[in-house]
C-alpha cells in the first residue's frame, strides 16, 4: 500500500515560475525523499530530508519537511521546460531493509 | 550519485516463455535492492526486497514461484519472470540503496519494458 498522497496530482505552469508539490505521509519515518521520473524512463533521486531536518536546498529545489503535520513539500524555482516530468515524495522506516513507499506522483507540466 | 544498471532496457517475448532482468550497482555496494512493478500513469508498487546471499522477501499477493529474485553478489539481482503471459507486460524497475554513512539514498535502474505477446 502507499503511503504518501501528493498535491496536487497534475500542475500545469509557464516556464519560469514556480512549481510546489506537496506531499502527506501517514506513519513516523525516517527521511523522506523526492524523485523525478521523466515518461517511460527510470527515477532520478531529487533530494532527500532526514526527519530531524526541516529544510534543505539543492540548486532550484528547496524541501521542506514538517514531520508535526507529516508532510514535505518540493519547491522548484524558475521553472524550465525539462522540469515536466511526474515527481514522487517517497519514505522509509526503519534500518537499512526498510521499504521506500511512494505516493501516487505529482504530474508537472512547463509551458515554453 | 550513485549509478544503477538494468539489462535489457526493453523485452518482447512470446507467452508461456521466460524473461530474466538484470540490475547492477556500477560504483557502490548494494547489500539491498529492490524490485518495483509501474504500470502507465500509476506509481511504483514494491514486488520484492532482494538481500544478498538469502532469499527475497515479497509483498502481498506477488507470485514468488512466478517472480523469482537472486542476489548472487553485492552489486547483481536478478528478477525472473517465468511463464511470462500478457497480463505480465509492465515497466519494472529495480533499485538498490546506498547505506554506506547511513545516508539510506535509493537509486534506480532506468527500468526494462517487458511485452508478452
Amino acid at each position: 500500500s502507499q503511503q504518501g498522497e501528493e498535491d496536487p496530482q497534475a500542475l500545469s505552469i509557464q516556464e519560469g515560475e514556480n512549481a510546489t508539490m506537496n506531499c502527506s505521509y501517514k506513519t513516523s519515518i525516517n527521511n523522506l525523499q523526492w524523485y523525478r521520473q521523466n515518461s517511460g524512463r527510470g527515477l532520478v533521486h531529487l533530494i532527500l530530508i532526514r526527519s530531524n531536518e526541516r529544510e534543505k536546498h539543492s540548486g532550484r529545489l528547496r524541501v521542506t519537511l514538517d514531520t508535526s503535520k507529516k508532510s514535505s513539500s518540493l519547491l522548484i524555482t524558475a521553472s524550465r521546460a525539462a522540469d515536466t516530468a511526474s515527481y514522487f515524495c517517497a519514505t522509509t522506516f526503519g534500518g537499512a531493509n526498510s521499504k521506500l513507499t511512494f505516493g501516487k506522483g505529482i504530474t508537472l507540466s512547463v509551458r515554453p | 550519485g550513485a549509478v544503477v544498471s538494468q539489462h535489457p532496457s526493453w523485452v518482447i517475448c512470446k507467452s508461456g516463455t521466460s524473461v530474466k532482468i538484470e540490475c547492477r550497482s556500477l560504483d557502490f555496494q548494494a547489500t539491498t535492492m529492490f524490485w518495483y512493478r509501474q504500470f502507465p500513469k500509476q506509481s511504483l508498487m514494491l514486488m520484492a526486497t532482494s538481500n544478498e546471499g538469502s532469499k527475497a522477501t515479497y509483498e502481498q499477493g506477488v507470485e514468488k514461484d512466478k517472480f523469482l529474485i537472486n542476489h548472487a553478489s553485492l552489486t547483481l539481482s536478478t528478477l525472473t519472470v517465468t511463464s511470462a503471459h500478457p497480463e505480465d507486460s509492465s515497466f519494472y524497475i529495480c533499485s538498490a540503496r546506498d547505506v554506506e554513512g547511513g545516508s539510506y539514498e535509493q537509486y534506480f535502474g532506468p527500468g526494462t519494458r517487458l511485452t508478452v505477446t
